[in-house]
Order: structure tokens, then sequence, then C-alpha cells
């Protein structure tokens, strides 16, 4: 069955650029007309969309976040990968990557991202 | 935009039914019918329980249902088991292909 699998550094310096990336494996990313999103949760705290991309490139963010985030898709490696800059330690969460389309029905496990010098 | 409006918690006891209530506004809970609604379990990620307001995926316990009046979404856990108690989110497209999540509620099996 098809698996998402967050990976990338768990530290990040103030002021520098959070890259994470997501691999689809046991299907392809470019079957179904699936989007994939990025999705993140401080600790002790709720759940924030962060955007999704289509196969085709095709992006779209949360407002509050736009300014900073880009997602990409690399369809040749089964990955879709997001990229934060200039992030503080608000941007301190587990992120979590999900296939979805109107709702989210596969999640990757998560991975910690601490911001901190 | 701002967070769906959901209680903190939640209880119950075993066998009974509680319902959790996410409130939203015009603009995405009333004016969409794609509600979902995710449950999560200490260190682990969430997990699709209810979409497009009322319907369960596969593997989902019919115990488990969704509602919606107006801009108030509802899920609804009935025959409380002790594996329910987890954290619950419910999450709603808000237009402008950008969806929002309500702030979570943490339901305790007595």
């Amino acid at each position: 069955q098809v698996q998402l699998q967050e990976s990338g550094p768990g530290l990040v310096k103030p002021s520098q650029t959070l890259s994470l990336t997501c691999t689809v494996s046991g299907g392809s990313i470019s079957s179904g007309s699936y989007y994939w999103s990025w999705i993140r949760q401080p600790a002790g705290k709720g759940l924030e969309w962060i955007g999704r991309i289509y196969t085709s490139g095709s992006t779209n963010y949360n407002p509050s976040l736009k300014s900073r985030v880009t997602i990409s898709v690399d369809t040749s490696k089964n990955q879709f990968s997001l990229r934060l800059t200039s992030v503080t330690a608000a941007d301190t969460a587990i992120y979590y990557c999900a296939r979805s389309v109107w709702d989210f029905d596969l999640w990757g496990r998560g991975t910690l991202v601490t911001v901190s010098s | 935009q701002s967070a769906l409006t959901q209680p903190p918690s939640a209880s119950g006891s075993p066998g009974q039914s509680v319902t959790i209530s996410c409130t939203g506004i015009s603009s995405d809970v009333g004016g969409y019918n794609y509600v979902s609604w995710y449950q999560q379990h200490p260190g682990k990620a969430p997990k699709l329980m209810i979409y497009e307001v009322n319907k369960r995926p596969s593997g989902v316990p019919d115990r488990f249902s969704g509602s919606k009046s107006g801009n108030t979404a509802s899920l609804t856990v009935s025959g409380l088991q002790a594996e329910d108690e987890a954290d619950y989110y419910c999450n709603s497209y808000a237009g402008s292909s950008n969806w929002v999540f309500g702030g979570g509620t943490k339901l305790t099996v007595l």
C-alpha cells in the first residue's frame, strides 16, 4: 500500500531555510487525482495546513505562510518537498506530509523540526 | 483565516455516546460539505475518521458518525471504547484552495 515518509534536518537555525522531503512509496505519486500536502503541528498544539501541490506543479498555500513557503515535486523520484524561509522559533513543529483531495486520507509519520541557534 | 472552534475536552464512560462540535463560519464549514475529522493518538500521525461531513473511510468503525448544521459540524462517537481516547481535529475547506483545522478536542474515556 502507499506510504509516505518525511525526511530532512531536525535542527534549523533562526533566519535560515527549512527544507523537507516526502517520499511516496508503494505507488506512483502521479497516479490518481491526488494533491500532496504539508501540515505542521507545534508541540502540544493543533494542526496547521501549510500548502499542497499537484503533480503538474500547480500549488496552493496557506495565506498566512504564503510569502515564505515553496512546495515542489519531483515525479521521477516520487517525492515532493517543502521549503520554508526565514524561520523563527514559532516554526518549531512536527511536519507531516499527506495525500489529499478534499481531505487528508494518508499521512506520513511526521518529522520534528526544531528552530534554534 | 481563523481556526475552527472545538471544545478543548470531552469525556464519556465506556458504552456511552459523546459528541464533539466544530464551529466555523459561512465561508468554511457553513459553505461547503468538505468537513473531515481526524483521530490522533499520542505520538502518532492523525488518522482520517470522517470525510465530506458524514462519510466513513473503509475500516473506520460505524460507531463514528458525522453531521453538520449551519456553521457547526459534529463528530459523534457511540459505544465509547477505551481505544477511542485520543485527540480529535476537524478540518474544513475554506474556499480559494485553502483548508483550516480546528484547535482539537481531547476525548477522555472515563
